[in-house]
C-alpha cells in the first residue's frame, strides 16, 4: 500500500538546463497537486490535474514551468531553463476525490548552481 | 489569497509538559489538515477536521475545528521527544486547494 512517490529525491542543475520532477500518486487516487516550499515559506500551490486535464495551474508561473498527468505514467512537473530562484522543495500531493484529504509525498530538493 | 496564521512560531518544552498551538485565518475552509514535517522530509498527515465545532483524538494529540471553521488548535499532552516536529495547518477551500501556515516549529527537550 504504497504512498505517494516522487523521484528523484534530490536533484541539481546548473543555471539553463530543464529540471523534470515526477510523482505517482496512491494508488486508487487520481487528482494530482503539485506545491513548492521555498526556504523559511510556507507550502504554495502550483497545479491541480486529473488524469489528463490540468485543472488550475493559476499557481505556476506562466513562463518556464509546465505539467502533465498523462494516461500511463507519473505526473511531471517540468522546469526549463532553471534559474537560482527555481531552488526549493517541491511536493506532490494525491486525493481519491475532490475536497478530498491531500497525501504528501517526500518531495524533490532542486538545487540550482 | 487565504492566508493561515500559525502562533506560536517556535516552541521549546520540557517532556512530560503540555502545550497548544494554533491556527487561524479570516476564512472559511470546507476542511482543516494538520501535518507534521521532519526535516528533509514530506508532510504526514495527522488529521482532517471537517465540521465546526469537531474534536479530534489522535493517542496524546487532541485537534479541535472553530465553530466558523476557520480556525484549530493542537493540543499535546505529556509531550514526549518524539513529538518534536513542524506542524502544519491546511485550509482546503472549494477550489480543492490547500492554503498552509508557515508552521509551528515544536521543540521537546528531554
Amino acid at each position: 500500500n504504497a504512498g505517494v512517490m516522487q523521484n528523484p529525491r534530490h536533484l541539481v542543475r546548473r543555471r539553463g538546463q530543464e529540471a523534470r520532477l515526477r510523482c505517482s500518486p496512491m494508488k486508487g487516487h487520481s487528482h494530482v497537486y503539485w506545491y513548492r516550499q521555498l526556504p523559511e515559506e510556507g507550502l504554495k500551490f502550483m497545479v491541480y490535474l486529473q488524469k489528463e486535464n490540468i485543472i488550475d495551474e493559476s499557481g505556476m508561473p506562466k513562463e518556464r514551468f509546465s505539467a502533465e498527468f498523462p494516461k500511463e505514467g507519473p505526473s511531471i512537473l517540468r522546469i526549463q531553463q532553471v534559474v537560482r530562484g527555481d531552488s526549493a522543495a517541491y511536493f506532490c500531493a494525491s486525493s481519491r476525490d475532490t475536497q478530498e484529504t491531500q497525501y504528501f509525498g517526500p518531495g524533490t530538493r532542486l538545487l540550482v548552481l | 489569497t487565504q492566508l493561515l496564521e500559525q502562533s506560536p512560531q517556535f516552541l521549546s518544552i520540557q517532556e512530560g509538559e503540555n502545550l497548544t498551538v494554533y491556527c487561524n485565518s479570516s476564512s472559511v475552509f470546507s476542511s482543516l489538515q494538520w501535518y507534521r514535517q521532519e526535516p528533509g522530509e514530506g508532510p504526514v498527515l495527522l488529521v482532517t477536521v471537517v465540521t465546526g465545532g469537531e474534536v479530534k483524538k489522535l493517542k496524546r494529540l487532541t485537534f479541535q475545528f472553530g465553530d466558523a471553521r476557520k480556525d484549530s488548535s493542537l493540543h499535546i499532552t505529556a509531550a514526549q521527544t518524539g513529538d518534536t516536529g513542524l506542524y502544519l495547518c491546511a485550509g482546503l477551500s472549494g477550489n480543492n486547494r490547500l492554503a498552509f501556515g508557515k508552521g509551528n516549529q515544536v521543540v521537546v527537550i528531554p
